[in-house]
């Protein structure tokens, strides 16, 4: 079946440094994958739409200078958060759906991410 | 806007036993896909079931299975004989139009089976 794989799979950084996530989809193109931001014993709150060629789509509060996406390939979208604080710590998982049509949103394994 | 609500916040069964996890949805969307997620504590979101709102039959995946009653804007997940590997939080969500675009999830129903 179709994977996303998600990477790293866990990251400490200093607060003030800035992370990298990376999400693939490694038998299909994605023309569209989405960020989740999940905090501790909470459900998943989507923070962008990441989009091949184009500029991202964030949600409403979500500081897009903050939380860079990138979608330079139909394979690969990145996740940038910014100058990292101890409140940026969360869960953060990708998804990538397989056309414009499909029944299965297909998850990374996510990323937790803890600043210090 | 959509909206999904998952009033048990914590489920307790034996080892064996059915056991229904709750969800109602709200939208103006005619056309909607509704989905059911299982997350261990390892985090990884595991795909169970999908609906689609047009779909005519309830779905069913194995032990899995949707209870889907349109009027009452309601998507139940029903586990059949229950195995300790079901102990996990779960997750109902749902998309615009039939298909997996940005989901809404809702908050979450925490199960666990008891020996």
């Amino acid at each position: 079946g179709a994977v996303v794989s998600q990477h790293p799979s866990r990251v400490i950084c200093k607060s003030g440094t800035s992370v990298k996530i990376e999400c693939r989809s490694l038998d299909f193109q994605a023309t569209t994958m989405f960020w989740y931001r999940q905090f501790p014993k909470q459900s998943l709150m989507l923070m962008a739409t990441s989009n091949e060629g184009s500029k991202a789509t964030y949600e409403q509060g979500v500081e897009k200078d903050k939380f860079l996406i990138n979608h330079a390939s139909l394979t690969l979208s990145t996740l940038t958060v910014t100058s990292a604080h101890p409140e940026d710590s969360s869960f953060y998982i990708c998804s990538a759906a397989r056309g414009q049509i499909n029944t299965e949103a297909f998850f990374g394994q996510g990323t937790r991410l803890t600043v210090v | 806007a959509q909206k999904i609500t998952q009033t048990q916040p914590g489920m307790f069964v034996q080892e064996k036993e059915a056991v229904t996890l709750d969800c109602t949805y709200d939208t103006s969307d005619p056309s909607y896909g509704l989905f059911w997620y299982k997350q261990p504590s390892s985090g990884e979101m595991i795909f169970l079931i999908y609906q689609g709102s047009y779909d005519q039959q309830n779905a069913t995946e194995g032990r899995y299975s949707l209870n889907f009653q349109k009027a009452r804007k309601s998507a139940n997940l029903v586990i059949s004989a229950s195995q300790l590997g079901d102990s996990a939080m779960y997750f109902c969500a749902m998309s615009s139009i039939q298909g997996a675009q940005k989901l809404v999830f809702g908050q979450g129903t925490r199960l666990t089976i008891n020996p």
